[in-house]
């Protein structure tokens, strides 16, 4: 059963670091590209980052260039989102995701419940 | 503001259908596929399409998924009271090489 299990998340002050993680099952990791998605509360959908399968190859939303780096572990199935310099609007649920499709790098398949992240000033 | 955009609301009565729609450009949606995402209250998000009009497995063939210059439509028939969601669309955008969303639309099954 496919499934995806985001840690990391917590309650910091701004300007501080924060590394959120994602262990993935059932299916083939290292095969797929994945994303990183947040939600503020009650707020719509923000895509965060995307890395492709062997890692070399990432894009990032303008709000969070050079803050944030997300990086992959084929060998531990495992998915991170380093985050530094965290500002209030940063606050939200952090959802994992694989990229389900095989022609389209933007598609997302979540299934995780996130991690909450709270900044606070 | 969303670069996708999406109506905040629609609604119909259950057994009935409804189209929400997707606008875009010729950078995201024109030269690109979109995807579909149903969040219930509370819930995390889950895809109902990709590719346009894929649906993946367990999703019922009432959603559907279409595309047709810059803009994409969301189709769902048979409507039922668990259908009442947030509906969001997606797809890439090539001008900010980064993944783009509509605001989302939520669904009244009344």
């Amino acid at each position: 059963q496919l499934q995806l299990v985001e840690s990391g998340g917590g309650v910091v002050q701004s300007g501080t670091s924060l590394r959120l993680s994602c262990v993935a099952s059932g299916f083939s990791f290292s095969t797929n590209g994945m994303h990183w998605v947040r939600q503020a509360p009650g707020k719509g959908l923000e895509w965060v980052a995307v890395i492709r399968n062997d890692g070399n190859s990432k894009d990032y939303a303008e709000s969070v260039k050079g803050r944030f780096t997300i990086s992959r572990d084929n060998s531990k199935n495992t998915l991170y989102l380093q985050m530094n310099s965290l500002r209030v609007e940063d606050t939200g649920v952090y959802y994992c995701a694989r990229n389900p499709s095989r022609i389209d790098i933007a598609s997302a398949d979540f299934r995780g419940q996130g991690t909450l992240v709270i900044v606070s000033s | 503001q969303p670069v996708l955009t999406q109506p905040p609301s629609v609604s119909a009565a259950p057994g009935h259908e409804v189209a929400i729609s997707c606008s875009g450009s010729n950078s995201n949606i024109g030269n690109n596929y979109v995807s579909w995402y149903q969040q219930l209250p509370g819930a995390a998000p889950r895809v109902l399409i990709y590719d346009n009009n894929h649906r993946p497995s367990g999703i019922p063939d009432r959603f559907s998924g279409s595309k047709s210059g810059t803009s994409a439509t969301l189709g769902i028939t048979g409507l039922q009271t668990g259908d009442e969601a947030d509906y969001y669309c997606g797809t890439w955008d090539t001008s900010l090489s980064g993944v783009v969303f509509g605001g989302g639309t939520k669904l009244t099954v009344l």
